[in-house]
């Protein structure tokens, strides 16, 4: 069974626009961590970020912001004031203590289109 | 650091071969760990390694092996090629937990890109 959902396939927006990408993740650990990553045209996996299931504070970098509540086993991700280098897809993970702290379980993806 | 690299870039196969894909990572990490990455279906899990000479089955093991008789490499083999192993496979490394955290990110190499007709 799919643990992280991404329903978005592709969000599509003009320059300066904000997006906002939705996770909703699957588990019964209490101890469990969520990662994003990036993935441009270019293909390589960036890492965005990583919250552990105890840390619930948002977190804003730059014009990237996260939103994780676990009452709705979310972990949402923004980008405000979006530009052309934005596009790529945007993958969500998680990682469970129950089954090991080496896999990671992806989501779908995201694909975000920023058109000038 | 290089950090982690695979080789080749690109490979096409045909329908029955048998090949190599390298992985290597300079970080003294204990985990690693191989996807592919299908259109539409994300990132999934192949094999893991939580160390030298420890290795587990993930989401999709069949028709792959792999072993890690070192710290720093992580082959994986594809015995018997299929073209519903067209994909592009990545390698990912990551440190292991730690009194800080009990986990921490992937670094991933640049993936493989693998035809087989």
């Amino acid at each position: 069974a799919q643990k992280v959902t991404q329903a978005q396939t592709e969000i599509s927006v003009v320059e300066k626009e904000d997006v906002t990408l939705d996770c909703v993740y699957e588990t019964r650990d209490t101890t469990y961590y969520l990662f994003w990553y990036k993935q441009p045209p270019s293909g390589e996996l960036v890492f965005l970020i990583r919250r552990n299931s105890f840390d619930e504070q948002n977190e804003i970098s730059g014009r990237y912001s996260w939103n994780f509540q676990k009452s709705t086993s979310s972990f949402n991700f923004t980008i405000t004031a979006s530009q052309v280098v934005d596009s790529a897809v945007y993958f969500c993970a998680l990682s469970e203590e129950t089954d090991s702290w080496g896999k990671l379980q992806f989501g779908a993806g995201t694909q975000v289109v920023v058109t000038p | 650091n290089a950090g982690v690299t695979q080789t080749p870039k690109f490979q096409v196969l045909k329908t029955g071969q048998s090949m190599t894909l390298q992985c290597a990572q300079d970080m003294n990490h204990e985990y690693m760990s191989w996807y592919r990455q299908d259109p539409g279906m994300g990132l999934r899990l192949i094999h893991y390694s939580v160390g030298a000479g420890i290795t587990d089955q993930g989401e999709v093991p069949n028709g792959y092996n792999v072993s890690r008789s070192t710290t720093e490499d992580f082959p994986l083999r594809l015995l018997s090629a299929a073209p519903s192993q067209t994909s592009v496979y990545f390698c990912a490394s990551s440190r292991s937990g730690t009194s800080g955290a009990l986990a921490y990110e992937q670094y991933f190499g640049p993936g493989t890109r693998l035809t087989v007709t």
